[in-house]
């Protein structure tokens, strides 16, 4: 299986623009997450679902959203892109109990 | 807050030699704790975990401690070779229904030649 994959690879945007950051995983994981990573730093929960219809909100959800009508797709959406959100967006999924954490490969954004 | 942090921003280690990268954390109430290794450019890649319950636990050449009474995590790298180059985090996870992680800053390991 393909395991967490993201969409696209690398996305510059203008300020005010939107648009859409794909994760999707084969691995039947109930739970996925949305991280941003900074350069230099850690991961930082932006939001995160337990399962398909509920999602919940993480340490960083300020201008962002997210959906998860199907397991496997936990789309990531930024509606008014800003400077601030330049950054490398991970997403991930797990199956639950076990807590680890498998990770796609990312998605860098630049916002100018 | 809580917070997890790492004693050295970076390691420099010669092939071969054995690397040691060390991690606090201060939430008592972590029961979990894994170690993610992330290669340039690519998303972070699970090495091995450890629960509260345990002191020790090893891998394929990797071993993780955990010391409770000063929360202390370390993983050890046994023979390091150059495709160990990488930021290495440690990561914690409490209580709550998605067992969120909480990230360290990451530690660069460079293996010299």
């Amino acid at each position: 299986n393909a395991g967490v994959t993201q969409t696209p690879k690398f996305r510059i945007l203008k300020i005010g623009q939107s648009m859409t950051l794909q994760c999707a995983q084969d691995m039947n994981h109930n739970y996925m997450y949305w991280y941003r990573q900074d350069p230099g730093m850690g991961l930082k929960l932006i939001y995160y679902s337990v399962g398909a219809g509920i999602t919940d909100k993480g340490e960083v959800p300020n201008g962002y959203n997210v959906s998860r009508s199907t397991t496997e797709d936990f789309p990531l959406r930024l509606e008014l892109a800003a400077p601030s959100q330049t950054s490398v967006y991970f997403c991930a999924s797990s199956y639950g109990l076990e807590e680890t954490q498998y990770f796609g490969p990312g998605t860098r954004l630049l916002v100018l | 807050g809580e917070s997890v942090g790492l004693h050295l921003p970076t390691l420099s280690v010669q092939e071969g030699d054995n690397s040691i990268i060390n991690c606090a954390y201060s939430n008592s109430a972590s029961d979990y704790f894994i170690w993610y290794k992330q290669e340039s450019g690519k998303g972070p890649q699970f090495i091995i975990d450890i629960r509260s319950n345990m002191d020790k636990r090893q891998g394929q050449r990797v071993t993780v401690l955990l010391n409770k009474t000063v929360k202390h995590l370390s993983l050890q790298i046994a023979a390091t070779q150059p495709g160990d180059s990488a930021v290495y985090f440690c990561a914690e996870s409490g209580t709550g229904s998605a067992r969120q992680l909480t990230f360290g800053s990451g530690t660069q390991l460079t293996v010299l030649p």
